[in-house]
């Protein structure tokens, strides 16, 4: 079935450092999502890629697909104290009506004050 | 109340237990899901109700039982768990058909505990 791996696993940066999580598929995917999980909280949507080559900017916050829409990454500039928490990559292969996901492991982010 | 919701937020039960747990989404959505997410371990889909029908069981064991009443509201009732079994139990719903928009709303999750 369809693997989709994150990494790091973990990741602790002072703050006004940069950050970057990447994940690999071992299939081609339709489109990727990415979810932001805060300690205690629940995911939480943060941006869907569709288009191989795909960028997309949410303030600090970059997001891409790679050509062959098998991996992507987000990237973080200058940390701060409320980028902490666990980001989630999941991929969806399509062929569904309901867009199942396959989620990456997480990257556990710290940041340092 | 606005989102998704569960109740209860947090459940303690023995092995031979029957609980249920509850999920409602005030989103108009058509599509409900239930995944375990434990320690150190990705989210894990149990179950997928699309416009009321179950389309996925992920080999779930049969002491997971869902059951989708209608779009709006989503149960998984247990019984004879296992320690194992403990985790955080997710709810989320999407917007089936709607490819460019169909990310998953997340309720705020039962974390279950299984003595």
């Amino acid at each position: 079935g369809q693997q989709v791996m994150q990494i790091p696993q973990y990741q602790h940066v002072q703050e006004g450092e940069d950050f970057t999580t990447y994940c690999n598929s071992s299939t081609t995917l339709s489109n990727i999502q990415w979810y932001k999980q805060r300690p205690g909280g629940h995911p939480v949507f943060l941006i869907q890629l569709v288009k191989s080559g795909e960028v997309k900017k949410q303030k600090r916050l970059t997001f891409q697909f790679g050509e062959a829409k098998k991996n992507s990454s987000l990237h973080i500039t200058a940390t701060q104290t409320t980028d902490v928490g666990t980001y989630f990559c999941a991929g969806s292969a399509g062929g569904t009506s309901y867009g199942k996901l396959t989620f990456g492991q997480g990257t556990i982010l710290t940041v340092h004050p | 109340e606005t989102g998704v919701t569960q109740t209860p937020r947090h459940l303690v039960m023995g092995m031979t237990n029957k609980k249920s747990l509850k999920c409602e989404q005030h989103l108009g959505h058509n599509a409900m899901y239930w995944y375990k997410q434990s320690a150190k371990k990705p989210l894990e889909l149990m179950f997928v109700y699309s416009l009321e029908e179950r389309v996925e069981n992920n080999s779930v064991p049969s002491r997971f039982s869902p059951e989708c009443p209608n779009s709006s509201h989503l149960f998984l009732h247990l019984h004879t768990l296992q320690p194992e079994d403990s985790a955080l139990y997710l709810c989320a719903s999407s917007q089936a058909r709607s490819p460019a928009h169909n990310e998953q709303f997340f309720g705020p999750g039962t974390r279950l505990t299984v003595l």
